[in-house]
């Protein structure tokens, strides 16, 4: 059973960093990408990048709104996959969730499994 | 960024009622789009990719299509555990976007 489970959320004052860690089973993890998508409280949901796999020499992708700030790492002897945030800002206040992302014709994603979230609540 | 204009944002209906829900991409995003569904308090799931392949496991009273700018997720007979927000999200360019979401309410 594929499972990615969240940690290392929690409140954080505006300005410093945080790191969010994804730990994952039950599929191969260094075959495949790992997105974060984050949803901020009664909002929608917001792509917030994605780290390829190893076939892809771990290659990432970042929102605008987060790039510059938030950096994709992974270790793929544990299968974890990890968020860092610096600079954090109010408007960063979210539940975020790892997916495992697969691809349409190697180029397009989509997000077949999800994690069950972790809170950031970054006060001003 | 790629725009997704669901609609409505909100509907009520009974059980076993045919659900339809719109998703309308500025500009076109080919069959690049996938619906997923959100039950309060928990992770999104994926229901369906690229416009019109069902996810194993989800129930077949779920279907979608479209192509281009317009897209449908439909129900073909509501059931009380389909209520739940869906959102579209296209996967044609980067950064990936998502619709702003319809909430499904079941009478």
């Amino acid at each position: 059973e594929v499972q990615l489970v969240e940690s290392g959320g929690g409140l954080v004052q505006s300005g410093r960093s945080l790191r969010l860690s994804c730990t994952t089973s039950g599929f191969t993890f260094g075959d495949h990408a790992i997105s974060w998508v984050r949803q901020a409280p009664g909002k929608g949901l917001e792509w917030v990048g994605y780290i390829r796999g190893k076939a892809y020499v771990g290659t990432t992708e970042y929102a605008a709104s987060v790039k510059g700030r938030f950096t994709l790492s992974r270790d793929d002897s544990k299968s974890i996959a990890y968020l860092q945030m610096n600079s954090l800002k109010a408007e960063d206040t979210a539940i975020y969730y790892c997916t495992r992302t697969l691809w349409l014709f190697d180029w397009f994603p989509y997000f077949d499994h999800w994690g069950q979230g972790s809170l950031v609540t970054v006060s001003s | 960024d790629i725009q997704l204009t669901q609609s409505p944002s909100s509907l009520s209906a009974s059980v076993g009622d045919r659900v339809t829900i719109t998703c309308r991409a500025s500009p076109t995003v080919s069959t690049y789009l996938n619906w997923y569904q959100q039950k309060p308090g928990n992770a999104p799931k994926l229901l369906i990719c690229a416009a019109s392949s069902l996810q194993s496991g989800v129930p077949s009273r779920f279907s979608g299509s479209g192509s281009a700018t317009d897209f449908t997720l439909t129900i073909s007979s509501l059931q009380p555990e389909d209520s739940a927000t869906y959102f579209c999200q296209q996967s044609h360019s980067t950064p990936p976007t998502f619709g702003q979401g319809t909430k499904v309410q079941v009478k």
